[in-house]
Formats: structure tokens, sequence, C-alpha cells
């Protein structure tokens, strides 16, 4: 089926320093959602969008929704050891449809 | 709010036996829940939809014999893995769409780690 892309992999940044990770889809989402997850447990909602254009913050993360609707971005700002895990972008067309999920991105903070 | 939990946290079995899982939604209703499989370094695994009151429909390759799911209630949904082999082990996660406002989103449990032994 189709996944949404988010490159690279893996992503190191020492920390203090920003980030910013891209997601990108060949078609158009409704909804765009941020999810992190760590070792061992369930991904954790970070932010969602729901308007093309929407830049919406959440503490030090700042997420986009692209005005074509087929990309988002999501931005950490002054990067902390426990920003440390790996970062999902999803897409939704509607209430109730199923995620096209990207294949994450694993983030390392050097202290 | 909008806490989905699931139970067991981690199972062990022996192969040949059935495993039930549940999530529940413990603050809202939801009327469709999702149940995904992820293998290590992987993304989630789409295995199936489940609709409160009818039947899951599974994606392609997913043996719905058996990966059976049942969702009983606006707050509970079931999957048993009948016949479990080694091969099922795996990090089990299941979700719940939440829609507040016109807004949609899926709020995911913590998984549920399964070992066949």
């Amino acid at each position: 089926g189709q996944q949404l892309n988010q490159s690279p992999q893996s992503m190191f940044i020492q920390e203090g320093e920003d980030v910013s990770m891209n997601c990108t889809s060949s078609s158009i989402f409704n909804t765009w959602l941020w999810y992190k997850q760590d070792p061992g447990e369930g991904p954790v909602l970070l932010i969602a969008l729901y308007k093309a254009g929407e830049l919406t913050s959440n503490g030090r993360l700042t997420a986009q929704f692209g005005i074509t609707r087929k990309d988002s971005f999501l931005n950490i700002s002054a990067s902390i050891p426990s920003d440390v895990g790996i970062y999902f972008c999803a897409g939704s067309t509607g209430a109730n449809s199923k995620l096209t999920f990207g294949k994450g991105i694993t983030l390392s903070v050097r202290p | 709010g909008a806490v989905v939990s699931q139970h067991p946290s981690r199972v062990i079995c022996k192969s040949g036996t059935s495993v039930k899982i549940e999530c529940r939604s413990l603050d809202f209703q939801a009327t469709t829940m999702f149940w995904y499989r992820q293998f290590p370094k992987q993304s989630l695994m789409l295995m199936a939809t489940s609709n409160e009151g009818s039947k899951a429909t599974y994606e392609q390759g997913v043996e719905k014999d058996k990966f059976l799911i049942n969702h009983a209630s606006l707050t509970l949904s079931t999957l048993t893995v009948t016949s479990a082999h080694p091969e099922d082990s795996s990090f089990y996660i299941c979700s719940a769409s939440y829609t507040s406002g016109g807004a949609y989103t899926q709020y995911f449990g913590p998984g549920t780690r399964l070992t066949v032994l």
C-alpha cells in the first residue's frame, strides 16, 4: 500500500540544536498527524493538523500542513535528550479512515 | 483525556495456543478501532479495521481466521491470535478513532508484546 515519504531514516543532532523533519505524499490528505514512539511503547500523538497552511505548536514542537495538502513538516527546537525516539508522520483522508504512515525517522540527541 | 489502554502488555505463550489482546478507550467512545503489528525498526503495519457492531475489515494478506477481531462495545475491541506460532511473535498495537468538533485523530494504546515459544 501507499506509504508517506520520510527521510532520512536516522538523524543525529547535538543537544540544544533545532531539527526539522519533512513528510511528503503523492496524494492529498485532509489531516496530518505527527507521532513519537519510544522503544516498547505505542505512538504518542504530538500534533494534529487539519487545514492546508495551518501552523501549530506544542511546546518546543511546531508542525505545518503544506499548502498543497501533500506534505507536512515537524520542527523541534532546542532539542533535549528525551526527544530521542522515532517520529512518524501519518495522513488521513477523513473521519474513521485508516492512517497512512511514513517509515519513521529515528532521532538521536547527543548530550 | 483520549487514553487508550491495552491488556496484557506482555504475553508469552506456547505454540498452538490462542491469545486474546484487549484494547479499550478509557474516556471516550470509539466506533472504529484499528489493529497494527510492528516488527523491530519498522513502521506500523495495519492489520484490520474494527467497527463496533459489525465485522472487521482486514488488510490484504491478513488471515481473518487467524486474527479474530471483536468490537462488542464502543470502548472495547479484542484481537485473538488463534493457534499462535513463533512467526506471530510481534508487537501488536491498537488505536481508537477520536472525533471532536469535526477534527479527527487516532490515539494509540501502549502495545502488547507477544512472544510465542
